[in-house]
């Protein structure tokens, strides 16, 4: 079936460590996204990415990295620098440019915690 | 800054009546804009979008319309049914990059 996946759905990390959440869409969608969304909170840009080995930052890019190798895979690395990375992560995906009828499709999301 | 937010963060609303989700933007140069549900734990699940050459487009049991000159954006649900509560959100796309960003949401109760 088509669609975007996100892996793994709970995610445990160490104060100080590196990890990186996946996200993988085979619906050949040209854009990609990655939101942070706190409790009861709307959700937050992080990075976007148009095409392949390109990507812009969102509004709260910083303790976060990126990269797109490929057209399907947009993974996402929280880091060290990020002081306060406890969050649930949505991965996004959509036809370049939006237009009515090409709807961005999310994946089920990642909870990620800080033990 | 500029952004996308919304006028209620709680609707409650009887089962069978219509409901009304509100949302302000304030970047003119926003054209393209999308509705979303999302239930508790899960991502958002598109509903409805429009472009801003358009001031209203309807949907399976939901309208949304676009009024560009005090900047408003709403969703309509007709016949609002208890699988209708979620968190609705409006978004945006704005800047040459297709950059979405979302307002902050309003959770939705229907009642029994």
């Amino acid at each position: 079936d088509g669609g975007i996946t996100q892996s793994p759905k709970y995610l445990f990390r160490k104060e100080g460590q590196n990890v990186t959440l996946s996200c993988e869409q085979n619906l050949n969608h040209d854009a990609m996204y990655w939101y942070r969304q706190d409790p009861g909170q709307g959700l937050r840009l992080i990075y976007y990415s148009q095409i392949v080995n390109d990507f812009q930052k969102g509004d709260i890019a910083e303790g976060y990295s990126v990269s797109r190798e490929k057209k399907e895979s947009f993974p996402l690395t929280v880091t060290s620098a990020q002081k306060n990375p406890t969050a649930f992560y949505l991965c996004a995906s959509a036809l370049y440019p939006l237009e009515v009828g090409t709807e961005a499709f999310f994946g089920q999301g990642t909870r990620l915690t800080v033990v | 800054g500029e952004s996308v937010g919304l006028h209620l963060p709680t609707l409650s609303v009887q089962e069978g009546d219509n409901s009304i989700i509100n949302c302000a933007y304030s970047n003119s140069a926003s054209d393209y804009f999308i509705w979303y549900k999302q239930e508790s734990g899960k991502g958002p699940q598109f509903i409805i979008d429009i472009r801003s050459n358009m001031d209203k487009r309807q949907g399976q049991r939901v309208t949304v319309l676009l009024n560009k000159t005090v900047k408003h954006l709403s969703l309509q649900i007709a016949a609002t049914q208890p699988g209708d509560s979620a968190v609705y959100f409006c978004a945006e796309s704005r800047g040459a990059g297709n950059m979405l960003t979302f307002g902050g949401g309003t959770r939705l109760m229907v009642k029994p």
